[in-house]
């Protein structure tokens, strides 16, 4: 079946702008991740949703980072006010649901250029 | 604040080499270790281990897991240029169900 697509592939924008990322995980995947990748490094978590419970935001870097997601599928990571140091590749990946075992399903990432 | 460390941080080999990746972790709650590869942007996923000293093996790529000293190692025998990519470590576990805490990769270079 399909795997998790994230959309823009690639996206560059001026600092200051607001940018707004899109992940669709697998279907009938109810876990859903957002993580960062900078250059060189490896992966850091950012914010984590199961089904209808709160999701955890403790990677969130700081306030100008919000994500939310509608209807239990499709999410949106929104970063406010870019700046350069948000420059990475943004990826998302999905898992079957809290009984699953823990391996995670990663989309193909957005890389952002803040300029 | 749970880590992992991954060494080393990058490695060059000849083909037809057998290569030894090292992963050490500290954790509250473990649940299981994974290993994943990443050629462009996506990690894949290769193996999770939970259970300590059964190895897991596909094809020319197998893995180990140590929960008394907190570690794993993957392994790639036979070594081909297409294995030139980055292994990534990461533990579940923590206090977020699912999380996973990623080392920093190692950089696997093979060539001809």
């Amino acid at each position: 079946g399909a795997g998790v697509s994230q959309s823009p592939s690639n996206k560059v924008t001026e600092k200051g702008k607001d940018v707004e990322l899109r992940c669709d995980p697998i279907s009938g995947h109810t876990a859903l991740y957002w993580y960062r990748q900078s250059l060189g490094q490896g992966l850091e978590f950012l914010i984590y949703f199961q089904g209808n419970s709160a999701p955890d935001k403790s990677g969130l870097p700081s306030d100008r980072f919000s994500a939310e997601r509608t209807g239990g599928s499709v999410s949106t990571l929104t970063i406010q006010r870019t700046q350069q140091e948000d420059s990475a590749v943004y990826l998302c990946a999905s898992r079957p649901s809290r009984g699953a075992g823990d391996e995670q399903y990663f989309g193909p990432g957005t890389r952002l250029t803040v300029t | 604040e749970d880590k992992v460390v991954q060494s080393p941080l990058s490695l060059v080999v000849h083909e037809g080499d057998t290569v030894t990746l090292n992963c050490s972790y500290e954790v509250t709650n473990f649940r299981s270790l994974l290993w994943y590869k990443q050629e462009k942007k996506a990690p894949t996923f290769l193996f999770m281990l939970t259970s300590c000293g059964i190895e897991k093996k596909s094809g020319r790529l197998s893995s180990i897991l140590d929960k008394k000293e907190l570690f794993s190692i993957l392994n790639i025998t036979a070594t081909q240029t297409g294995d030139s990519v980055i292994y990534l470590c990461a533990n579940a576990g923590g206090t977020s169900y699912g999380k996973l805490t990623f080392g920093q990769g190692t950089i696997l270079t093979v060539h001809p």
